[in-house]
């Protein structure tokens, strides 16, 4: 069975710090990699996505992976109060359905 | 925007009786995907849809299952709802491209 898995949290950082997700999956053959951030009473709703290794940036946000490691992460430079949120990590291989972490919940304190 | 609508957003209902649940969308995806997310649980598929008439199940199908009799309309049905179905309901749309998914608003059911 494919797993992803993520720490739960909840991950704490001071306002203006680095956050760092991490999240690891099972099947070597996974393709494409997204990062999700849900907020309390919502939707997830999708901020990166990255297909081959190495780094790609968006804004504040850094998203990494080490396929050979089957390692993503996340980094959320400068962070604020407004990123307090989850974050689910999500892997897909070919044409078979994305298979979601179980979500890291970040807090980031004033 | 997605253009996704789920409905209802809310829903109470006692244990055995039916519940569906309508996602509707606006651009022509071909494939929808129902998930519950649950606390301890994340997010897990109970079945998705890859075309009309076209389904299959996911991690989480007993107790439930779906229709799509036209492109837009993807229905989520509980034939007789218990308290473990309890859960927020999340449909969702796969991008053309590269299998990103984009999500509806939920449906939170609670069967009493």
């Amino acid at each position: 069975q494919k797993e992803v898995e993520q720490n739960s949290g909840p991950l704490s950082v001071p306002e203006g710090a680095i956050a760092s997700l991490n999240c690891t999956y099972s099947d070597r053959g996974s393709q494409s990699f997204f990062w999700y951030r849900q907020y309390s009473g919502k939707s997830p709703e999708l901020i990166m996505s990255i297909y081959s290794n190495g780094d790609k940036e968006d804004g504040r946000f850094t998203a990494q992976l080490n396929k050979a490691s089957q390692y993503v992460s996340l980094l959320i430079r400068d962070s604020q109060p407004s990123d307090s949120a989850t974050y689910l990590c999500a892997v897909i291989a070919g044409n078979t359905p994305l298979v979601f972490g179980k979500g890291t919940r970040l807090s980031v304190i004033a | 925007d997605a253009g996704i609508t789920q409905s209802p957003r809310h829903k109470v209902t006692e244990t055995g009786t039916p519940v569906t649940l309508r996602c509707h969308q606006t651009e022509n995806h071909r494939y929808m995907y129902w998930y519950r997310q649950d606390p301890g649980h994340g997010l897990r598929l109970i079945h998705y849809s890859y075309g009309v008439k076209d389904t299959d199940k996911g991690e989480v199908s007993d107790g439930y299952s779906v229709s799509r009799s036209k492109t837009e309309d993807f229905l989520l049905t509980l034939e007789s709802a218990t308290s473990s179905q309890t859960s927020v309901y999340f449909c969702a749309i796969r991008g053309v491209r590269t299998g990103e998914l984009f999500f509806g608003e939920g449906s939170r059911l609670t069967v009493l």
